[in-house]
């Protein structure tokens, strides 16, 4: 069974340009997950969608970030316009639908660097 | 410190030994969980240890979790070359809404040396 895939593996683009970044959790996985860690800063979460729905996002830093999951399958996650300070590595993670303890399943991650 | 905060931040030792890895953090979990990521790929994850156990083994890796002192601690015994990585602890507690939440810490990048 295919992992987590996240696409692209890297990204380089300038200050005020649009990125998009895509995740495909495991197939059959209600919960997905985004997360960013910033250059040698710990791993932080950003949002979580059940299925189609944005169940939290308190992560997110601000409203130049955009996620989004129709239909419940994969993911996008748009920067625009991009910052200096949004480069990092985003990682995607998914988990069944489990009520107790969940193992979140984690994507290679996009590394984002913005000049 | 933060929540899930391991010391050391980086540790190198020579293949065979021992490595000892802690993590320490702020608000009541459900559960810890210590997860690796080889450089250049996603994380992967290791072990579970629930709030009510006190150690957990799995092959070569050791687990303890002290909810009184609001700290963990990761094992690696008898090190590879192999184990080379950065290793993680994450809290999770269930949020408002009744859904998981998991919080990262900073990391501890191993070295091992062959």
């Amino acid at each position: 069974e295919a992992g987590v895939t996240q696409f692209p593996s890297h990204s380089v683009i300038e200050k005020g340009q649009t990125v998009t970044l895509r995740c495909d959790p495991i197939s059959g996985h209600d919960n997905l997950y985004w997360y960013r860690r910033v250059m040698g800063k710990e791993i932080k979460f950003l949002l979580h969608f059940v299925k189609e729905s944005k169940q939290d996002e308190s992560g997110m830093p601000n409203n130049r970030f955009l996620a989004e999951r129709t239909g419940g399958t994969y993911s996008t996650l748009k920067v625009q316009p991009a910052e200096l300070e949004d480069s990092g590595v985003y990682f995607c993670a998914s988990s069944q639908d489990l009520a107790g303890e969940e193992t979140q399943y984690f994507g290679p991650g996009t590394r984002l660097l913005v000049l | 410190s933060q929540q899930g905060e391991e010391d050391p931040q980086a540790l190198s030792i020579q293949e065979g030994e021992n490595a000892t890895m802690n993590c320490s953090y702020k608000t009541s979990i459900n559960n810890l969980q210590w997860y690796r990521q080889n450089s250049g790929r996603g994380l992967v994850h290791l072990i579970l240890i629930r709030s009510n156990e006190r150690e957990k083994h799995s092959g070569r890796l050791r687990v303890t979790l002290d909810t009184s002192k609001k700290s963990s601690s990761l094992l690696i015994t008898a090190s590879r070359a192999a184990d080379t990585a950065s290793y993680f602890c994450a809290t999770d507690a269930l949020n408002s809404g009744g859904y998981q939440k998991v919080t990262f810490g900073t990391g501890t990048k191993l070295q091992v040396i062959p």
